[in-house]
């Protein structure tokens, strides 16, 4: 079945910097990938998504891409603030299905 | 839009009782609902895909007899944690969403405590 790893597992980055976190899928027939932030206790938040046909996306300070060869896409969060700090997660769709794998998380810490 | 909510948002009961928990979309008609299951500082696990009116469809490895879902209408999923035990005790949230590989909106989760 897929598989999605997610690394790292955790990341200290000082305020300003760049953020960069990575993810590889198993799953040739993956075509949606979304990256989801959440915080002690509460829901998943989408905070970005990208699918098969594009290779890059950007939301202000927030950037996904994509390298579907190679079966893998990254997340990049740039001048960072303490608010970002947080467990983020990466997502696979299982194949063209609605159902979602989700790598193992990456905990940000961003220092001020 | 596009709010999903759960109740309730955190349950303590005894070994051996049965519990349920509640999914529902607010704003919007849910054609697929999904029940996730999230151990301290770990990932989310998908346990189950809910769709209206027929039964749920349950991941490898998880007791369908011990995780009873429920998905009466489009904007109402359940799951009923059976003869729950300690090892039981997690965070339990659900999505939802309009279809195809598309953004799912998750509740905000239900934290069960089996003592």
């Amino acid at each position: 079945g897929e598989n999605v790893e997610q690394h790292p597992s955790t990341l200290s980055v000082q305020e300003g910097d760049s953020a960069v976190i990575k993810c590889t899928y198993s799953d040739s027939a993956s075509n949606y990938f979304p990256w989801y932030k959440q915080e002690l206790g509460k829901r998943p938040q989408l905070i970005i998504d990208i699918r098969s046909n594009v290779g890059e996306k950007k939301d202000q300070r927030i950037a996904v891409t994509l390298n579907k060869t190679a079966k893998h896409f990254s997340l990049h969060i740039t001048e960072t603030q303490p608010e970002d700090s947080a467990v983020y997660f990466c997502a696979a769709s299982i194949g063209g299905a609605q159902k979602l794998v989700f790598g193992q998380g990456t905990r940000l810490t961003i220092n001020p | 839009g596009a709010v999903v909510s759960q109740h309730p948002s955190r349950v303590i009961c005894k070994s051996g009782t049965s519990v349920k928990i509640e999914c529902r979309s607010l704003d919007f008609q849910a054609t697929t609902m999904f029940w996730y299951r999230q151990f301290p500082k770990q990932s989310l696990m998908l346990m189950a895909t809910s769709n209206e009116g027929s039964k749920a469809t349950y991941e490898q490895g998880v007791e369908k007899d011990k995780f009873l879902i429920n998905h009466a209408s489009l904007t109402l999923s359940t799951l009923t944690v059976t003869s729950a035990h300690p090892e039981d005790s997690s965070f339990y949230i659900c999505s939802a969403t309009l279809g195809g590989p598309d953004e799912q909106y998750f509740g905000p989760g239900t934290r069960l405590t089996v003592t």
